[in-house]
């Protein structure tokens, strides 16, 4: 079935560019994205790529696709305190009319050190 | 808000007992998709309706089921609860096909503790 792994931690400097890290078995991924989840709350959606995308840029993020490697990335400039959170990748395929769910990773905890 | 509702936030339940969660998607959605969150499993989608019709399955064990009505608002059953099935259960809507937005929304959440 498919799989999506990310790294459980990532710890970065304020101020500094935090790069989250995926990757993904499902070759017929069609969208992928990321959201952000704070204590408590639900999944907020960051931005999402369409699987024929090398890169997307929105404000501070950057994403970044290496379909051949299955690979995708969150580049977050200018890391705030604000930005501590766990960042979920997903993925979806979409066949016979309809999406059949998002696929998770575990989740990546963002640590902000001042 | 972020236009997805569900409904209570909270519940405490005993083992055994039957509970129904309740989903009102984005206006102008069609789809309800639900999923389950927990610190072992991780997030894991459960199953979509479109429209009122189930769309797809993922892994929804038999004691649960779902239906959508035709306002759209969905439920999600939960029965002969077990203390496994405390979890974070969300539900998330997305866009009708053809408008080019292949964003799902999620609601905040509704947590089920079983004791």
């Amino acid at each position: 079935g498919e799989d999506v792994e990310q790294s459980l931690f990532l710890s970065v400097r304020e101020g500094d560019s935090s790069v989250i890290n995926c990757t993904y078995t499902d070759s017929s991924s069609t969208y992928l994205y990321w959201y952000k989840q704070e204590p408590g709350a639900g999944l907020q959606l960051l931005t999402y790529i369409f699987s024929n995308m090398d890169m997307k840029q929105d404000q501070r993020l950057t994403v970044l696709l290496n379909k051949k490697d299955k690979h995708l990335s969150l580049r977050i400039a200018d890391t705030q305190t604000g930005d501590s959170a766990i960042y979920f990748c997903a993925e979806s395929s979409y066949s016979g009319g309809g999406a059949d769910g998002l696929t998770f990773g575990k989740g990546t905890h963002l640590i902000i050190q001042p | 808000d972020s236009g997805v509702t569900q409904t209570p936030k909270h519940l405490i339940t005993a083992t055994g007992q039957r509970v129904t969660l309740r989903c009102s998607p984005r206006s102008g959605d069609l789809s309800v998709y639900w999923y389950q969150q927990s610190l072992d499993q991780g997030l894991q989608f459960l199953i979509h309706y479109y429209n009122g019709e189930e769309r797809a399955k993922g892994n929804i064990l038999e004691r649960f089921s779902a239906q959508q009505f035709p306002d759209l608002h969905s439920e999600l059953n939960l029965s002969s609860l077990e203390l496994g099935d405390s979890a974070l259960y969300f539900c998330a809507s997305s866009p009708r096909p053809g408008t080019g937005n292949y964003g799902y929304t999620f609601g905040s959440g509704t947590r089920l503790t079983v004791v």
